[in-house]
């Protein structure tokens, strides 16, 4: 069965304290692995796609890294700006159907 | 250029009532997807649509159905509203230019559904 893991559930950073997020997957057959922002009350916002391991992808003070397992999501220097709920998701058939994680809540505090 | 525009962006329903949601792809995006979000989870998939076919189709009861029109727009429609179908409904949609599933979908800001 197919399977997304975040961890951890939550995460309280003080400004400028670097750390990072893990997202482990089960899917037969990686078509990628997509990364999202997404704020209260509003959609999920498109990060990054990696689509085979080794492969890494950089937006600002994100980067995102992906292996066979596992995908990371670091965040560098993080300002109170990067607070958001971050989920990971892998399409789990050719239509694109998305696997969601149950995503990290991370909170910067200044 | 627009993104994904969804109406309304909230509801509010009594329990057995009927609701439609309206979703409104980016320009040029053919697939549009549908998924419910409950506080504190991920988005889970409810359906998906291609070129006014449904795709695919979520652990969701029959009460769910959908469809999408000429012009790529779809609509979710819920019948015989419980309690548990509270909850934010988002659209996304992706360009699917070929099969393989690995294009980013791009969300709404989504329906906020109350039902009391």
């Amino acid at each position: 069965e197919d399977q997304v893991t975040q961890s951890p559930e939550a995460l309280r950073l003080q400004e400028g304290e670097s750390s990072s997020l893990n997202c482990s997957y089960t899917v037969s057959g990686l078509r990628g692995l997509f990364w999202y922002r997404q704020d209260p009350g509003k959609g999920p916002e498109f990060l990054f796609t990696l689509y085979s391991a080794g492969e890494e992808k950089e937006k600002e003070r994100l980067k995102a890294t992906l292996t066979k397992k596992e995908s990371f999501l670091h965040i560098t220097a993080p300002k109170p700006e990067d607070s958001a709920t971050y989920l990971c998701a892998v399409p789990t058939d050719s239509w694109g159907k998305l696997q969601f994680g149950a995503g990290t809540q991370v909170v910067v505090t200044p | 250029d627009a993104g994904v525009t969804q109406s309304p962006t909230h509801l509010i329903k009594t329990r057995g009532q009927h609701v439609t949601l309206r979703c409104s792809p980016i320009s040029g995006h053919k697939s549009v997807s549908w998924y419910q979000q409950v506080l504190g989870q991920g988005p889970q998939f409810i359906f998906q649509y291609y070129e006014k076919e449904e795709r695919g189709r979520g652990n969701f009861p029959d009460r769910f159905s959908a469809r999408q029109f000429p012009n790529y727009s779809s609509e979710l429609n819920v019948n015989a509203l419980l309690l548990g179908d509270s909850a934010l409904y988002l659209c996304a949609s992706s360009p699917f230019e070929s099969a393989g599933g690995n294009q980013p979908q791009h969300f709404g800001d989504g329906t906020r559904l109350s039902i009391l």
